[in-house]
């Protein structure tokens, strides 16, 4: 299985632009990197999804390299609602289908 | 459309009793999936339904936790009997498709605590 590799934690403050990077140097040719965001007291909501290049949707921008070895998760103006931790997902090979597996992940804490 | 629920949001029981947890996925979501996180640990995988057809249950600990998902709907994991080291967080995502693209849902948690 791909393991990957994110910072503990990180500080920002409102309005700022976060980026997050993702090291997954196994990654496999059919894997997908995802990533969910989790509150405490929640489960894992998902973020954004991508194979190559970029991707972007109404939460975040996700940009992976060619090599596909790291990926990094782009929150534009981050707000207070934003801390939470933020995990980073390769797919995993085992049997085809996408059984997550999950690291520790980054802490955001975004401060006023 | 609702999400993933789970039932009960906690549970606390003493070592040797047996609990049941259930998880109701996202209607017409085949995949079913449940994780669990204990105390300063990663969330690990447990097992996952196609339906009503265990595909992976590589993840399950040991025979004292059975996961039933009869009809391919709803999905209970009992725990029997419970042990010490069993507390933790335990969720259930659920997936419509098959696919490594497949994003998985996730419901809210049952917080399982074993006195």
């Amino acid at each position: 299985l791909a393991k990957t590799t994110q910072p503990i934690s990180m500080d920002s403050y409102e309005g700022q632009e976060v980026n997050i990077t993702c090291s997954h140097n196994n990654i496999a040719t059919n894997d997908y990197i995802t990533w969910y965001q989790q509150f405490p007291s929640q489960g894992p909501r998902f973020i954004i999804q991508g194979y190559k290049t970029k991707v972007t949707n109404e939460v975040a921008s996700l940009f992976i390299p060619a090599d596909r070895k790291s990926s990094t998760l782009s929150l534009p103006r981050v707000s207070l609602s934003d801390t939470a931790v933020y995990y980073c997902l390769v797919g995993g090979p085992n049997s085809g289908y996408s059984t997550l597996t999950f690291g520790k992940g980054t802490m955001l804490l975004v401060s006023p | 459309e609702a999400g993933v629920t789970q039932f009960p949001s906690h549970s606390v029981i003493e070592k040797g009793q047996t609990v049941t947890l259930r998880c109701d996925p996202i209607s017409g979501h085949d995949n079913l999936y449940w994780y669990r996180r204990v105390m300063g640990k990663e969330i690990k995988f447990l097992l996952h339904f196609v339906k009503e057809s265990k595909q992976d249950e590589s993840g399950m600990p040991n025979n004292r936790f059975l996961a039933e998902r009869t009809g391919g709907t709803y999905s209970t994991l009992k725990v029997q009997p419970a042990e010490l080291e069993d507390s933790g967080v335990y969720f259930c995502a659920s997936s419509p498709g098959t696919s490594r693209s497949d994003t998985q849902y996730f419901g809210p948690g049952t917080r399982l605590t074993v006195l």
